[in-house]
């Protein structure tokens, strides 16, 4: 268990909606990450951060922001949600040992745009 | 382009049918691979690092095998509880430790 919570788990919004989903680690891992699953596709990355307000884009940036204020929370925020947007979402952190480190994920958050 | 996938992307075995699932990649420099398994609803587990050709892993009755090519994940004598989606990524040596995904496969083991 990586000490991995997010929040919402389950959301439901309207097209047009600003919607921010948080995760929060409780064991200062440096680097975090925010994906979206979808049927068919592997995970992609949104945003990942790489420490308290640096972050960068992944591949599938368009139309999320994210911030990191604090160590242990990383906001992802959909500026105004589309119906394309509907995704599983999951946060990972990085953990192990140098050279040997690998990612560990969240429980996800199911995100339903209207 | 980096690029990883896997097959097949269902697979339905008996109990106790042992079999292997795949996992091709493309990349210019290979820092590890990696095997998650995912159950529904859920956020995925980590199972192995595979680092060099040659490299394997065992975990239960689970065992993964590393080429220079490919990554094999070996069943042997499923149980029902093994019924998941198992993932593969690598990380390239110049990705900032940026993981590529492939898509996954779906087992089913029947009782």
């Amino acid at each position: 268990d990586a000490g991995i919570t997010q929040s919402p788990r389950h959301k439901v919004t309207e097209t047009g909606t600003p919607v921010t989903l948080r995760c929060h680690q409780t064991e200062n891992h440096r680097y975090m990450y925010w994906y979206r699953q979808d049927p068919g596709h592997g995970l992609r990355l949104i945003h990942y951060s790489y420490g308290v307000k640096d972050t960068d884009k992944g591949e599938v940036s368009d139309g999320y922001s994210v911030s990191r204020s604090k160590t242990e929370d990383f906001l992802l925020t959909l500026e105004s949600a589309t119906s394309s947007q509907t995704s599983v979402y999951f946060c990972a952190i990085r953990a192990g040992t140098s050279g040997e480190e690998t990612q560990y994920f969240g429980p996800g958050t199911r995100l339903l745009v209207l | 382009e980096d690029q990883v996938t896997q097959s097949p992307e269902a697979l339905r075995l008996q109990e106790g049918e042992s079999s292997s699932l795949n996992c091709s990649y493309t990349v210019s420099g290979l820092r590890g691979l990696f095997w998650y398994r995912q159950d529904p609803g859920k956020g995925p587990e980590f199972l192995f690092t595979l680092y060099s050709a040659g490299e394997e892993k065992e975990k239960e009755r689970l065992k993964a095998t590393l080429t220079k090519k490919e990554s094999f994940l070996h069943i042997t004598a499923p149980k029902p509880e093994d019924s998941a989606t198992y993932l593969c990524a690598v990380q390239a040596i110049d990705s900032n430790y940026q993981l590529i995904w492939g898509a996954g496969t779906k087992l089913i083991i029947k009782p």
